[in-house]
């Protein structure tokens, strides 16, 4: 149990347009997501909390306008990265967390999209 | 504020032998203790995680971490690696609050030697 999905896995554009990525999960209802951005060899940088049905809680230093992240239901958060640059090439991981009293704590991990943007 | 400090960058051990990834958290509250994997180009997969009780925690793949509150330590062992254990493990640490957020550790490349 607790799976996570992102989708795209990979995806290559050209700047200046806006790229989509999907965070699903598959056999938990997810109250909170969150979004994190990783660079080579670094650990992961939290960009943004999102809970269902309320405006995302971005980090500090974190545009909020360029990186617009949506949690419309129990399952689904999407992060736009708009009018993308070449500095926004990383590698995007979303995890997801469900207010049970089992797992509440942890966060489950989806398999990360890596934005590559010419 | 706290902090989570992975002592080693980088380890590199011979196949089947034995390892530890050490893992120390500042904080003065309760915490809850995490350790993930990544493999390359991967996402993150949890390994185990501490929430209370026994300070012996087992988890998946063969790994096994103990709590120490009083040096504050969370370190992660394996008592025979293989190839396949070659990643990144990263330490967390959540002070709990409304969303659970983590504080991470820097990561610490784990390379297998044949």
């Amino acid at each position: 149990g607790a799976v996570v999905s992102q989708h795209p896995s990979w995806v290559i554009c050209k700047s200046g347009t806006s790229v989509k990525i999907e965070c699903r999960s598959l056999d938990f209802q997810a109250t909170t997501m969150f979004w994190y951005r990783q660079f080579p060899k670094q650990s992961l940088m939290l960009m943004a909390t999102s809970n269902e049905g309320s405006k995302a809680t971005y980090e500090q230093g974190v545009e909020k306008d360029k990186f617009l992240i949506n949690h419309a239901s129990l399952t689904l958060s999407t992060l736009t990265v708009t009018s993308a640059h070449p500095e926004d090439s990383s590698f995007y991981i979303c995890s997801a967390r469900a207010d049970t009293s089992t797992r509440k704590e942890t966060q489950y991990f989806g398999p990360g999209t890596r934005l590559l943007v010419l | 504020a706290q902090s989570v400090t992975q002592l080693d960058s980088q380890v590199s051990v011979f196949e089947e032998a034995p390892v530890e990834l050490r893992c120390n958290y500042s904080s003065s509250v309760s915490v809850y203790l995490f350790w993930y994997v990544q493999y390359p180009n991967q996402g993150l997969q949890l390994l185990l995680k501490y929430l209370s009780g026994s300070t012996l925690v087992k988890g998946i793949n063969g790994f096994e971490a103990e709590f120490n509150k009083s040096q504050t330590s969370f370190h992660l062992r394996k008592p025979s690696v293989h190839i396949s254990d070659t990643a990144e493990y990263f330490c967390a640490v959540t002070l709990g609050g409304s969303n659970y957020q983590l504080i991470w550790g820097a990561g610490t490349k784990l390379i297998i030697k044949p």
